[in-house]
C-alpha cells in the first residue's frame, strides 16, 4: 500500500523558508506513471495545489507561487522536497504532499495525511 | 488561469435524501475534471476522474457528470459517513480547485 509522509519544521519565522519534505513507502517514486505534488490548505479555507514534479526533476508551478517555490526530488531516497521562500503569515496552511497519476486519469490519487505549518515570529 | 466555481457553498441533507453539487469552469476544459472528498481533519480523497469515472473502492451512490464548463456531483442517498467538504478540481491547464462545498446532515 502506497504511503506519503509529510515532515519538517511545524513553525517558520516571516520572511524566512518553509521547507518540507515528503517519504514515498510502498512504491517507488521513479515510476513513469506518476507526478508528484505538494498542496496547501490555510486553516478553514480551501486547497490550493502549489506545484508537481516528475522523478527526472521536471517540474510545474502554480503561477501564483513561482516566484518562491522550488521542488526537488530525490529518488535515492524516495523523497521530494518542497522550499518556500519569503514566507509571511498568509503561508500559514497544512500542506499536504499527493501521488499526481499522469496516465489513465491526471488525478491526486494518494495524499499523505498534510503537516501545519505555522508562520510566526 | 481556469477559475473554478462550485455550488451551493454548503447544505444540509437529510439521511436517504439524493444530494447534488454543481461546477462550473471559467472556460472549456472538457472533461478534465475530479472530485474529492475531504472529511474534518482528514487528507482529501479522491472519489471521481474523468468527470464520470468512479475511483476503485468508491461506493456507487456516488457520480458525477458533465463536460464542457458546466459539471455535477451526485451522492444518489446520503449517508451519515458522507459529511465532507467536496472538490472539484480541474486539470485541463496546471490544476485548480474549486472553493468547495460543504454537506451536513440535516
Amino acid at each position: 500500500q502506497l504511503q506519503l509522509q509529510e515532515s519538517g519544521p511545524g513553525l517558520v519565522k516571516p520572511s524566512e523558508t518553509l521547507s518540507l519534505t515528503c517519504t514515498v513507502s510502498g512504491g517507488s517514486i521513479s515510476s513513469s506513471s506518476y507526478y508528484w505534488g505538494w498542496i496547501r490548505q490555510p486553516p478553514g479555507k480551501g486547497l490550493e495545489w502549489i506545484g508537481s514534479i516528475y522523478y527526472s526533476g521536471s517540474t510545474y508551478y502554480n503561477p501564483s507561487l513561482k516566484s518562491r517555490v522550488t521542488i526537488s526530488v530525490d529518488t535515492s531516497k524516495n523523497q521530494f522536497s518542497l522550499k518556500l521562500s519569503s514566507v509571511t503569515a498568509a503561508d500559514t496552511a497544512v500542506y499536504y504532499c499527493a501521488r499526481h497519476r499522469i496516465v489513465g486519469a491526471t488525478s491526486l490519487d494518494y495524499w499523505g495525511q498534510g503537516t501545519l505549518v505555522t508562520v510566526s515570529s | 488561469d481556469i477559475q473554478m466555481t462550485q455550488s451551493p457553498s454548503s447544505l444540509s441533507a437529510s439521511v436517504g435524501d439524493r444530494v447534488t453539487i454543481t461546477c462550473q469552469a471559467s472556460q472549456d476544459i472538457s472533461n478534465y475534471l475530479n472530485w474529492y472528498q475531504q472529511k474534518p481533519g482528514k487528507a482529501p480523497k479522491l472519489l471521481i476522474y474523468d468527470a464520470s469515472n468512479l475511483e476503485t473502492g468508491v461506493p456507487s451512490r456516488f457520480s458525477g457528470s458533465g463536460s464542457g464548463t458546466d459539471f455535477t456531483f451526485t451522492i444518489s442517498s446520503l449517508q451519515p459517513e458522507d459529511i465532507a467538504t467536496y472538490y472539484c478540481q480541474q486539470y485541463d491547464n496546471l490544476l485548480t480547485f474549486g472553493p468547495g462545498t460543504k454537506v451536513d446532515i440535516k
